[in-house]
């Protein structure tokens, strides 16, 4: 049982690239999400999908995107790198929303220059 | 305005102290949660303690107890007997409503450290 687990681990990118970024989950989880994470501003959604083929915008969507075509994976979009995008990036999931807790994965740190 | 606001950046606590990080919110929700996450050097975020709004009694979970007081709008985690291990960052959040798509709204968090 692996949790949630984020492809890549390090990413250094040019200004205009495109990547995406990998979350799987294992745990049957209906609801996933990804944050990301700046000094001093903890943690802000991005994006969040509350099951197969769903997606929905958070508080910080633009210029990035995903999809949700399986239930255990969920991928993170930058078709166009900006610095402003340098950040550590966070993949989570729950089983579904209210009481239920988060479980996290190790983070993506990316870097745009 | 914020929805969760965590004044402290950082605090200093000494072996087998308690400590409190505090951390207040802002909703007009009646069905809300509130979550506190521990995240260490290493990176990872680990979820601690939950306290729902309609719970009437404070959540606890070991050594973590959150002293909940609604109309106050407080929710702040009290660690008890610190351990070095507990030097980390601690990041509250909040989840209104309870019911529906909603989802967690995250602190700017408190750096906590514990000296020997």
């Amino acid at each position: 049982n692996a949790g949630v687990t984020q492809t890549p681990k390090f990413r250094v990118l040019k200004t205009g690239q495109s990547m995406t970024l990998l979350c799987a989950q294992d745990m049957n989880h209906e609801y996933m999400y990804w944050y990301r994470q700046d000094p001093g501003m903890g943690l802000r959604l991005i994006h969040y999908s509350v099951g197969e083929g769903t997606t929905a915008k958070g508080e910080v969507p633009d210029g990035y995107n995903v999809s949700r075509l399986k239930k255990q994976n969920f991928l993170l979009g930058l078709e166009s790198a900006a610095p402003s995008q340098t950040s550590v990036y966070f993949c989570a999931s729950s089983y579904s929303g209210g009481i239920d807790e988060q479980y996290f994965g190790p983070g993506t740190r990316l870097t745009v220059t | 305005a914020q929805k969760i606001t965590q004044t402290q950046p950082g605090m200093f606590v000494q072996e087998k102290e308690a400590v409190t990080l505090d951390c207040t919110y802002d909703t007009s929700d009646q069905s809300y949660g509130l979550f506190w996450y521990k995240q260490p050097s290493s990176g990872e975020m680990i979820f601690l303690i939950y306290q729902g709004s309609y719970d009437e009694q404070n959540a606890t979970e070991g050594r973590y107890s959150l002293n909940f007081q609604k109309a106050r709008k407080s929710a702040n985690l009290v660690i008890s007997a610190s351990q070095l291990g507990d030097s980390a960052m601690y990041f509250c959040a909040m989840r209104e409503p309870l019911s529906g798509y909603s989802t967690l709204t995250f602190g700017k968090g408190t750096m906590l450290l514990v000296s020997p």
